[in-house]
């Protein structure tokens, strides 16, 4: 059984150009999170979708940022004109519906790292 | 949701108990504690969750008291591929799943 996936690992761009960043979770898996980290800072929740329904967007950028995560294919996290203070790692996690008492525990891919020219 | 406060660093020699104590004064009463496990250029990895009392699974132990103000995560001899981030989390079952915000965390260094 495959973890998250995420591609790219490495994504470079120049300001103004968009960036894609892609995720797959764990099969069995219908919940996706996305996360920001800054270098030197922990990891800051920017979204949680369903199959089909964006759930709590509460920490993304109100502009330029939006993600997806449709009936088929991964998950998509859509940067648009990109600026210098976008440059980050960005994770992708993956919960069961069904879990922990707390909350379902989360598989974390290897992240995306992006870096804006 | 709740602040948690815990070392930024500690080092360690191998095969030593580590206990890292994080401080959650205001945590609420369906908050649950979380901890996970980051190397570097990784995502972080789950490694145990709790509400109270004692919590152990195969690789770590927690700890928290009646209170729930603080809770301590304890690594049974440690190795060398032990050294990693190690973040404290506090946060709500919200549907079930935790919408989480991972603080600095706490870097352990285990020496040889």
């Amino acid at each position: 059984n495959a973890g998250v996936m995420q591609n790219p690992r490495h994504l470079v761009r120049r300001r103004g150009q968009e960036a894609r960043l892609r995720c797959s979770p764990m099969k069995g898996h219908s919940h996706v999170y996305w996360y920001r980290q800054l270098p030197e800072e922990g990891l800051k929740f920017m979204v949680y979708l369903q199959k089909e329904n964006i759930i709590d967007e509460s920490g993304m950028p109100k502009e330029r940022f939006s993600a997806e995560f449709p009936k088929e294919g991964p998950s998509i996290l859509r940067i648009q004109q990109v600026v210098r203070g976008d440059s980050a790692a960005y994770f992708c996690a993956s919960s069961p519906l069904k879990g922990l008492a707390g909350g379902a525990e989360q598989f974390f891919g290897p992240g995306t790292r992006l870096t804006v020219l | 949701l709740a602040k948690t406060t815990q070392p930024i660093s500690m080092d360690s020699y191998e095969g030593q108990e580590v206990n890292i104590t994080c401080s959650h004064n205001n945590i609420a009463t369906n908050d649950y504690i979380t901890w996970y496990q980051q190397f570097p250029s990784q995502g972080p990895r789950f490694i145990i969750q709790g509400y109270k009392t004692k919590v152990t699974n195969e690789v770590a132990s927690l700890f928290i008291p009646a209170d729930r103000k603080s809770s301590t995560l304890s690594l049974p001899r440690v190795s060398l591929s032990d050294t990693a981030v190690y973040y404290c989390l506090v946060a709500p079952n919200s549907g079930g799943y935790q919408k989480v915000t991972f603080g600095i965390g706490t870097k352990l260094q285990v020496i040889p």
